[in-house]
């Protein structure tokens, strides 16, 4: 148990359906992040909420809408969404005040959009 | 814009083997560069931070070094066995922000 934890662990929604991603981090981090794994593609950054406050957009559609309410707490608000965002949604964290900054994984979501 | 190679895709190898895995990348202006295992359909395992200060890091069985002159690091797993076999990642991130970069990974398979 690495101390990140995702909810739900597997999601499957049509491409008119809103849904949400929740991910929680229980080790004092400030920092959270999330990834997007694709079959055959290298891990891609999405998006990266320190002290709450947002400091990476990869260039992520607006189909999917990051929100950080506390240091803790990360979301991924999902509508509209394409076959093709079909994937496993990684959600990080770490300790960057002073480090070690090791970025620490939850388990995944897998999303599949039909 | 940095890119992160990582020779080879795959490999297998008989039980009790040392191995090396490689990490290539074209930036030297890297903050740190971590060393991560995944398990089929699982998330990712922490397994060695190298800041871009140090030459290399130990954890029992694995070590990892850095070069950044040469845009390199391996990570080294002594005395391979089977639990060992998974794809490992390695990710680096730049200096002035957060973005990280990953490598498309090496699976590893270790024969009993």
């Amino acid at each position: 148990e690495t101390g990140v934890t995702q909810t739900p662990r597997h999601l499957v929604m049509g491409m008119t359906n809103k849904k949400s991603l929740k991910c929680e981090q229980h080790l004092g981090h400030n920092a959270m992040y999330w990834y997007k794994q694709s079959a055959k593609k290298p891990l891609e950054l999405m998006f990266v909420y320190n002290f709450k406050e947002q400091t990476e957009n990869n260039s992520v559609p607006s189909r999917f809408s990051p929100e950080c309410p506390n240091s803790s707490h990360l979301f991924l608000h999902l509508h509209t969404l394409q076959p093709e965002d079909s994937a496993l949604y990684l959600c990080a964290s770490s300790q960057e005040q002073a480090g070690p900054y090791e970025q620490y994984f939850g388990p995944g979501t897998r999303l599949t959009v039909t | 814009k940095q890119e992160v190679t990582q020779i080879p895709a795959a490999l297998s190898v008989p039980e009790g083997e040392n191995l090396v895995l490689n990490c290539s990348f074209t930036d030297s202006a890297i903050y740190n560069l971590q060393w991560f295992r995944q398990d089929p359909g699982k998330g990712l395992t922490s397994l060695l931070l190298i800041q871009s200060s140090q030459r290399e890091q130990t954890s029992g069985r694995l070590n990892a070094s850095l070069d950044k002159s040469s845009g390199r690091s391996t990570l080294y797993i002594a005395a391979s066995q089977p639990g060992d076999s998974a794809t490992y990642l390695c990710a680096v991130r730049r200096t002035g922000g957060f973005k990280t970069i990953f490598g498309a990974g090496t699976r590893l398979f270790v024969k009993a």
